[in-house]
């Protein structure tokens, strides 16, 4: 079993839409979490810290479910731009662990 | 702040041949990760330093592959002799307290 998993998606979804990600991980010890985003051809950059009241970021909310073991990426009003992987990080220190990424693409 | 600064941004090169890439981390930063992205693995972590020491270098594919960190603003990982199954685009990146990762552009190889 993968130490952190995402549906790879893709998410096709049209825009205006909510969509929301699911990332479980298997440590019940992890520390920190972390989405980050990353366009095509480019690198991964931070999109928010996941903090245990959840929090939110504009039209990005992230949660995290420490019971079950799952951080979410909440998207509302989905824009053009919002088209990309976006990928969850599990921290149990020393290890930073990404998950493979989860593929949205934002239709007009 | 530039960011993380990685070096070059392409390299194409000849199987066979030594490849060296470079990374410049954030004035600060503590910790320096190499990353390797393809298609068909994701982004895999090859090595990471502390404070300019090796940490965890299990993630390097085999011996042909090396990384040095001889100061705080200065990295490199070698590829010797390259192969073409080494065509990926390498990521450096760096932290503070291993914290929030900040990516440098990347070096996209292809090593024919």
């Amino acid at each position: 079993r993968k130490e952190v998993e995402q549906d790879p998606g893709p998410f096709n979804v049209p825009e205006g839409a909510t969509v929301a990600f699911n990332c479980t991980y298997s440590n019940s010890a992890s520390q920190s979490f972390f989405w980050y985003r990353q366009d095509c051809r480019k690198e991964p950059k931070l999109l928010m810290s996941v903090y245990s009241s959840g929090n939110e970021d504009g039209r990005f909310t992230a949660q995290l479910n420490r019971a079950s073991q799952y951080i979410s990426l909440l998207i509302r009003d989905s824009k053009l731009s919002d088209s990309a992987t976006y990928l969850c990080v599990v921290v149990f220190a020393p290890e930073i662990i990404f998950g493979s990424g989860t593929r949205l693409s934002i239709r007009p | 702040d530039a960011g993380v600064i990685q070096s070059p941004r392409h390299e194409v090169t000849e199987m066979g041949q030594e490849v060296t890439l470079r990374c410049k981390p954030i004035s600060g930063h503590d910790y320096l990760f190499w990353y390797r992205q393809t298609m068909m693995r994701g982004l895999e972590l090859l090595i990471y330093f502390n404070n300019n020491v090796p940490i965890d270098d299990s993630g390097m594919p085999e011996d042909r592959f090396s990384a040095k960190m001889p100061n705080a603003s200065f990295s490199t990982l070698k590829i010797q002799p390259s192969e073409p199954r080494d065509s990926a685009v390498y990521f450096c990146a760096s932290s503070f307290k291993e914290e929030k990762l900040f990516f440098g552009s990347g070096t996209q190889l292809s090593v024919l």
